[in-house]
């Protein structure tokens, strides 16, 4: 079956333009995770969606980081006024239980 | 603050040899701690989780070791492969805060023929 796909795989943004980051979940799929990946670094939290509870957003660095999930599936991350400190691989998971997460591959940002 | 870490950023081992990997965390609330695998240009892959009241659990060739004295946890890989090769991540869960799992650094394990 399908895994989760992310898009785009890379993405490259002057600083200051907003960014929209897709993500597609395992079918099925009720929790939904965003999380952020620096160089050599591990995996910091963002966001997650369960179900239809409100999400979880005590990751998110700033107020230019939102996300949706529309129709408890597709989540879009939207980065605003990007920054160079905002360069990094953006990942998504989705799951059934937390402890067993779906990764996709990624979306690398770059932020000139 | 509480944290998840990795006592060796780097581990190199011979093919058929048995790796372990090491974690340190300081959270004694956790109620799980997972690890995961990641090669290069991919996502993380779960490999094998073990629940905070449990010390030992073994899966295909990995083992999963917990010592609460001293908020160790390690993982132990059989007869490591070439495909063992990647970054492995440590990362803890408190299913009283959420789903978010809380990442190490992670290790980077390089097998050699």
């Amino acid at each position: 079956g399908a895994g989760v796909s992310q898009s785009p795989s890379n993405k490259v943004t002057e600083k200051g333009k907003d960014v929209e980051l897709r993500c597609d979940p395992i079918s099925g799929h009720t929790a939904l995770y965003w999380y952020r990946q620096s160089l050599g670094q591990g995996l910091e939290f963002l966001i997650y969606f369960q179900g239809n509870s409100a999400p979880d957003k005590s990751g998110l660095p700033s107020d230019r980081f939102s996300a949706e999930r529309t129709g408890g599936s597709v989540s879009t991350l939207t980065i605003q006024r990007t920054q160079q400190e905002d360069s990094a691989v953006y990942l998504c998971a989705s799951s059934l239980v937390p402890i067993e997460q779906f990764f996709g591959p990624g979306t690398r940002l770059t932020v000139l | 603050g509480e944290s998840v870490g990795l006592h060796l950023p780097t581990l190199s081992v011979q093919e058929g040899d048995n790796s372990i990997i090491n974690c340190a965390y300081s959270n004694s609330a956790s109620d799980y701690f997972i690890w995961y695998k990641q090669e290069s240009g991919k996502g993380p892959q779960f490999i094998i989780d073990i629940r905070s009241n449990m010390d030992k659990r073994q899966g295909q060739r990995v083992t999963v070791l917990l010592n609460k004295t001293v908020k160790h946890l390690s993982l132990q890989i059989a007869a490591t492969q070439p495909g063992d090769s990647a970054v492995y991540f440590c990362a803890e869960n408190r299913l009283v805060t959420g789903y978010a799992l809380n990442f190490g650094k992670g290790t980077s394990l390089l097998v050699t023929p």
